[in-house]
């Protein structure tokens, strides 16, 4: 069963800390994302990698950087957390062009 | 920027109904997906449609696609309590990534 995971469903944090998310796929996928979703927004994409070192900005990379150094892993960095960063993060994987993307079950970011 | 914008926002209907929401998107696309969310949680892929397709189908899911209008259809034929989620369409202006709507909220009643 194909699986993308989230370090953490529920994490809290205060104004001006560093905060890692971690996302890790099992299915040897070279595209992985980073959404956030907050309500009536929908999702906007933050960043994407489509091969291990690689990245690039999605539409909202301001405040947000990234991370690939091995291909099952991919993590989004808030340099200085700000309170208008509290949203759902979701991470999502694909494999190839065109394809389905998998999504891990989300990150619930609340910063104080 | 998004791509796709869902309508309606919001859908209520009983069990047993049908219901139908639409997509339009702004730019050419090389194929359209709609992705289902139960409250909370990730999101999970219902359906891929190419743009050279006009229709596909996938148990009681139906999808449209008419690239002359820029829009799509999503119909979920006798639904049930449980097709109570958000449901949002998506589109790749590029080869790699995709872009969400806002999504619509269906809920079901027993």
């Amino acid at each position: 069963d194909v699986k993308v995971t989230q370090s953490s469903r529920y994490l809290v944090k205060r104004t001006g800390e560093k905060v890692f998310l971690e996302c890790v796929q099992d299915m040897d996928h070279e595209n992985m994302f980073w959404y956030r979703q907050d309500p009536g927004l929908g999702l906007r994409l933050i960043y994407f990698s489509y091969d291990v070192k690689m990245k690039e900005k999605g539409d909202i990379p301001e405040g947000y950087s990234v991370s690939r150094e091995k291909k099952e892993r991919f993590s989004l960095i808030l340099e200085s957390a700000s309170t208008n960063q509290t949203s759902m993060y979701l991470c999502a994987s694909s494999r190839g062009t065109y394809n389905e993307q998998f999504f891990g079950p989300g990150t619930r970011l609340t910063v104080l | 920027s998004q791509q796709g914008e869902e309508d309606p926002q919001a859908l209520s209907i009983q069990e047993g109904e049908n219901a139908t929401m639409n997509c339009s998107y702004k730019t050419s696309i090389n194929n359209l997906q709609w992705y289902r969310q139960n409250s909370g949680r990730g999101l999970v892929h219902l359906i891929l449609i190419r743009s050279n397709e006009r229709e596909k189908h996938s148990g009681r899911l139906r999808v449209t696609l008419d690239t002359s209008k820029k829009s799509s259809s999503l119909l979920i034929t006798a639904s049930r309590a449980a097709d109570t989620a958000s449901y949002f369409c998506a589109t790749d202006p590029r080869y790699r990534d995709m872009r969400f709507g806002a999504g619509t909220r269906l809920t079901v009643k027993p």
